[in-house]
């Protein structure tokens, strides 16, 4: 069965600083996809990125960098340089390719906090 | 503007009611999902659907359902069956079959049982 699980309930930071969001996962797949989400106070969820399991390669989007380990299942992001705007709740999610049910499941998310 | 609609934004619903959320997108996605999240929950999945008229249950079903006539629509009832209604309610979409999985959201709808 697959699972993710963020055990990161709430962090809190002070502006300028960066910080990392951990995501470890469970699949028995070998073709699997995962997502980070952003929710802001509004309450829609942001697509921030997709990673296969194919690729390992770290992504770097501005601020933004995420770590996917296979080895240790995890898929890890990290905001440098954190700023208030970065408050919100962060989810990472995961879809398996092999059951071909389209199904996404979520983690239960880290809300974020950045102090001025 | 491509996306998708949620509606209303908040719903109130007495005790012993059915309601039914609304879902509309308009991304040419065959894939739909409704997701429930609750405080310290995370998102769960009620139900999701990757095509018209064809559609299954998640992880909680239970006291929900669904319909999928048209490929853009996908409706969610909260039947009277359902102990705690009282949730913050996500519709998503995708275009499925492994194409892009990665899901798009609506605003969401808060619905509170009075």
């Amino acid at each position: 069965a697959q699972k993710v699980t963020q055990a990161q309930t709430e962090i809190s930071v002070v502006e300028k600083e960066d910080v990392t969001l951990d995501c470890v996962y469970e699949t028995r797949d070998t073709t699997y996809y995962l997502f980070w989400y952003k929710q802001p106070p509004s309450g829609e969820l942001v697509f921030l990125i997709r990673r296969n399991s194919f690729d390992e390669q770290n992504e770097i989007s501005g601020r933004y960098s995420w770590n996917f380990q296979k080895s240790t299942s995890s898929f890890n992001f990290t905001i440098t340089a954190s700023q208030v705007v970065d408050s919100a709740v962060y989810f990472c999610a995961l879809s398996e390719e092999g059951n071909r049910d389209d199904k996404i499941i979520f983690g239960k998310g880290t809300r974020l906090h950045i102090l001025p | 503007d491509g996306g998708i609609t949620q509606s209303p934004k908040y719903l109130f619903r007495k005790e012993g009611q059915n309601v039914t959320l609304s879902c509309e997108q308009n991304l040419n996605h065959d894939a739909m999902y409704w997701y429930r999240q609750d405080p310290g929950q995370g998102l769960r999945l009620i139900y999701y659907s990757q095509i018209v008229n064809d559609f299954q249950k998640g992880d909680i079903a239970e006291g929900y359902s669904v319909s999928r006539e048209k490929k853009e629509s996908f409706p969610l009832t909260v039947t009277s069956a359902q102990k705690n209604p009282t949730a913050f309610y996500l519709c998503a979409s995708s275009l499925g079959g492994g194409l892009s999985p990665e899901a798009f959201f609506g605003q969401g709808t808060r619905l509170t049982v009075v």
